[in-house]
Formats: structure tokens, sequence, C-alpha cells
């Protein structure tokens, strides 16, 4: 089963804490971790993505941390603030057979910055 | 303005009506997408369309039938539904199928 398991489910932090959600994969064949951004009434949209070829990748407040041998990686966002309210996800690609970039997703996170 | 438009956002249909959903891509993309999305589940990839080549289809019931009649247009032709396909249905497009994703803001589907 190619899943990626996230969690939590829902996270409330204070504006200016650190966010964290923390996703684990199984198939060692994945080769791409994504993160995308989802806002109420929108479609998601990528934050930042990882290769496994490095542990972690900043861009502005948003990092991702990434243990090959422990199969897990997880989005840090620094000095949150009420705008990055939204759902959180986890993704991680396979290249199947046809060369196409298959996305197996993670369940999501909605995250609540509150004042 | 997110590039990929989808019509129409909200659509109500009885398990009986055939209906449509359209997804436009502005982008200049290759690849077309339909995944589901459904509350505390993981988003379902549906279809993958490469240069209006179906080259993707994830066991997916015959009662809904993707159309892309070429690379701007994509189209998920819907019939027959049960109350367990109510969800939100994304359309993405990507410059190629290995390229990252550009998704529309979705159609809220309601099977009654």
């Amino acid at each position: 089963q190619q899943q990626v398991k996230q969690s939590p489910q829902s996270l409330i932090v204070q504006k200016g804490g650190i966010s964290i959600i923390n996703c684990a994969y199984e198939n060692t064949a994945f080769d791409y971790f994504p993160w995308y951004q989802q806002f109420p009434g929108k479609g998601p949209a990528l934050l930042i993505a990882i290769r496994p070829d490095v542990s972690e990748k900043k861009e502005g407040r948003f990092t991702i941390s990434f243990n090959k041998s422990a199969k897990q990686f997880s989005l840090h966002i620094m000095d949150s603030q009420p705008g990055d309210s939204a759902t959180y996800f986890c993704a991680a690609s396979l290249i199947s057979n046809f060369g196409n970039e298959k996305l197996t997703f993670g369940t999501g996170t909605r995250l609540t910055i509150i004042p | 303005e997110t590039g990929v438009t989808q019509t129409p956002r909200h659509l109500v249909m009885g398990m009986t009506n055939k209906k449509s959903l359209k997804c436009e891509q502005h982008l200049g993309h290759n690849a077309m997408y339909w995944y589901k999305q459904s509350a505390k589940k993981p988003l379902e990839l549906m279809f993958v369309y490469s240069l209006e080549e179906r080259v993707e289809n994830n066991s997916v019931p015959s009662r809904f039938s993707p159309e892309c009649p070429n690379s701007s247009h994509l189209f998920l032709h819907l019939h027959t539904l049960q109350p367990e396909d109510s969800a939100l249905y994304l359309c993405a497009s990507s410059q190629e199928t290995g390229s990252p994703l550009h998704f529309g803001n979705g159609t809220r589907l309601t099977v009654t």
C-alpha cells in the first residue's frame, strides 16, 4: 500500500509561533515530496517541495525537514501568521511505468493561527 | 486567477441525471488531471491526460467518463451517480506529467 500518513489532523498555533506538520511514507521508491496549501474555496497550491538527496529545504518562513532513514518529512512554519491558516497536504510521488508523476497525498492538516 | 478555471463551482444533481464538469487551463500545459477530494481522505487521482491522450485511469467507475478534446480543455461527464460520489472535484494541469500541479478551485458536487 503506497500510503502517506499525515499528522496532526488539526493544529492551532498562536501568532508568531512555530507550526509543525509531520508526514511518514512507506515506499522507499518515492523521490519527490511536495507540500500543498489549500485555502477555503480554493484548490491546493504548491508551497514547497524537496528531493530525498537533501535533508532540509527552506523558502522564507517555510522549511521542509527530511529524514530518509526514518521515512519521514515535516513542514515547519516559522513566525506563523493568521494568513497561514489553511489546510496543508503533504504528498509523495512515484514515477509510474508510463513515466507519469503520480502523487500520493496525505489526509491534510487544518492549521489555524490565532492572534 | 489560478490559470485553471472550473465550471460550475457548485452542482446538485439527482442520481438519474447526466451532467458535465468543465475545466480549462490557460497556462499552455500539456497534461491535465481530474482529482476527487472528500473530507478527511487523501486526494484521489481519477484520470490523467497527456497531449490529449489518456495515460492513467485509476479504476474509476464507468459512471465517470472523461473527455479531453484538446490540451486546454478537460471534461468529466457524469451519469447515474451515487450519493457517495458527492465531493469536491478538482482539475489540475502541469507542463509535463512530471511537473508540479496547478489546481483549479474545484466543483462542489452534491448527489441527492
